[in-house]
């Protein structure tokens, strides 16, 4: 299985700083026949399910404001929130899709500092 | 506007069949680009991926949980379902329903669309 793993594990940051979140996998998520890397951020508030932000790295998902960005390749990648606003205190969580079985990262809890 | 609501029992016995069902509105559960897969998370801790199933009932499945799952698909219906069999404490969790973009002869890719999930608990 590929593992998934987040850093930093709780992060708290100023409202309109920038907050961080770094996500490694275990072994390379890059197709090369196609040079997509199938990685993905979710976004988890409490008592929510997760909502897609970022899929192929660094696409953000239709909705999903500008201030949150995705980038990295291979192993390493990182969710970045340009700006951070109250509402984005939430849990964020990677995941593979490179290839079965599907494999998240444990979570970054962000919060407002 | 998709929707999709798991139900089943809030409660289930240790060694028993846990069974659940996704009912799927405003979209189709035929269409030839959603997988739909199931995925959990304990109460407070992380994401774990069940399995998912294709409109054809062709199936992934975690290994891991393999010998104790069924997801079937009754498109009649909309709908989909999970069996987990032989249940333990380790299997109480929030078990959430999603659709899962697809392109032909790929592994299906990222989940774009979540139910809001039910909470199963294992007795003992």
């Amino acid at each position: 299985d590929i593992v998934m793993s987040q850093s930093p594990d709780s992060l708290a940051v100023s409202l309109g700083e920038r907050a961080t979140i770094n996500c490694k996998s275990s072994q390379s998520v890059l197709y090369s026949s196609n040079n997509k890397n199938y990685l993905t951020w979710y976004q988890q508030k409490p008592g929510q399910p997760p909502k897609l932000l970022i899929y192929w790295a660094s696409t953000r998902e239709s909705g999903v404001p500008d201030r949150f960005s995705g980038s990295g390749s291979g192993t390493d990648f990182t969710l970045t929130i340009s700006s951070l606003q109250a509402e984005d205190v939430a849990v964020y969580y990677c995941q593979q899709y490179y290839t079965t079985p599907y494999t998240f990262g444990q979570g970054t809890k962000l919060e407002i500092k | 506007q998709l929707q999709l609501q798991e139900s089943g029992p809030g409660l289930v016995k240790a060694s028993e069949t846990l069974s659940l069902t996704c009912a799927v509105s405003g979209g189709s559960v035929s269409s030839s680009t959603y997988y739909w897969g199931w995925v959990r998370q304990p109460p407070g801790k992380g994401l774990e991926w069940i399995g998912s199933i294709y409109y054809t009932g062709s199936t992934y499945y975690n290994p891991s949980l393999k010998s104790r799952i069924t997801i079937s698909v009754d498109t009649s219906k909309s709908q989909l379902s999970l069996k987990l069999g032989s249940v333990t404490a380790a299997d109480t969790a929030l078990y959430y329903c999603s659709r899962q973009i697809y392109e032909s002869r790929q592994v299906p890719y990222y989940f774009d669309y979540w139910g809001l999930g039910t909470l199963v608990t294992v007795s003992s």
